[in-house]
């Protein structure tokens, strides 16, 4: 594709819902990156993959969260039983090669809202 | 990880060239410095990195001195469109965590 595209661009969830959030990268793009982003700050790193092996998932709120990559393409982060701390923006980034000395491209991200 | 601090915010006239700078005063021998572009409602996008010197490309220069402690991005004759957050990153071997801190916000005025 033209770039990343995350899916959905909007969620709304009720509290203790649970919820998926997809990312498909650029084509080829071997490591891929979460983010969160609250409203007013800066991106928050959460996890982070090299083609399907998770290799750093210290950003990690907590056991709520959970990432996957399977086939090393398309990756989905999966917040269960969402608290309200849990609205902010998710981004998700791919790098063409290792992360060192990258250029991170981003997709829109998904904005999550939890009532 | 090296820590950045940058200003919260700067205001800027069209046409005028805009410098922000960078301190990052931990910063590692092997670490580069990277600047990314945030609009509203839209993810960062790379603008500019660099390890030492000057770094120029179609939409900024990067200019870092020999301590490498601080950085400066200058965005030549800025229009209203810059307007926007910038974010310094500072980042490299050894680990795959990046971090983004507030960034400074930019507002260009007509």
């Amino acid at each position: 594709g033209a770039g990343v595209s995350q899916s959905p661009r909007y969620k709304v969830a009720k509290r203790g819902q649970d919820v998926a959030l997809r990312c498909d990268p650029i084509s080829g793009h071997v490591s891929l990156f979460w983010y969160q982003q609250a409203l007013g700050q800066g991106p928050e790193f959460l996890t982070y993959f090299q083609n399907e092996a998770q290799l750093d998932k210290s950003g990690l709120p907590s056991d709520r969260f959970f990432a996957e990559r399977p086939e090393g393409s398309v990756s989905t982060l999966k917040i269960q039983r969402t608290q309200q701390e849990d609205s902010a923006v998710y981004l998700c980034a791919s790098v063409e090669s290792g992360p060192i000395v990258n250029e991170q491209f981003f997709g829109p991200g998904t904005r999550l809202t939890v009532l | 990880l090296a820590k950045t601090t940058q200003p919260i915010s700067m205001d800027s006239y069209e046409g005028q060239e805009v410098n922000i700078t960078c301190s990052h005063n931990n910063i590692a021998t092997n670490d580069y410095i990277t600047w990314y572009q945030q609009f509203p409602s839209q993810g960062p996008r790379f603008i500019i990195q660099g390890y030492k010197t000057k770094v120029t490309n179609e939409v900024a220069s990067l200019f870092i001195p020999a301590d490498r402690k601080s950085s400066t991005l200058s965005l030549p004759r800025v229009s209203l469109s810059d307007t926007a957050v910038y974010y310094c990153l500072v980042d490299g071997a050894g680990g795959f965590k990046t971090i983004f801190g507030a960034g400074t916000r930019l507002f260009v005025k007509a």
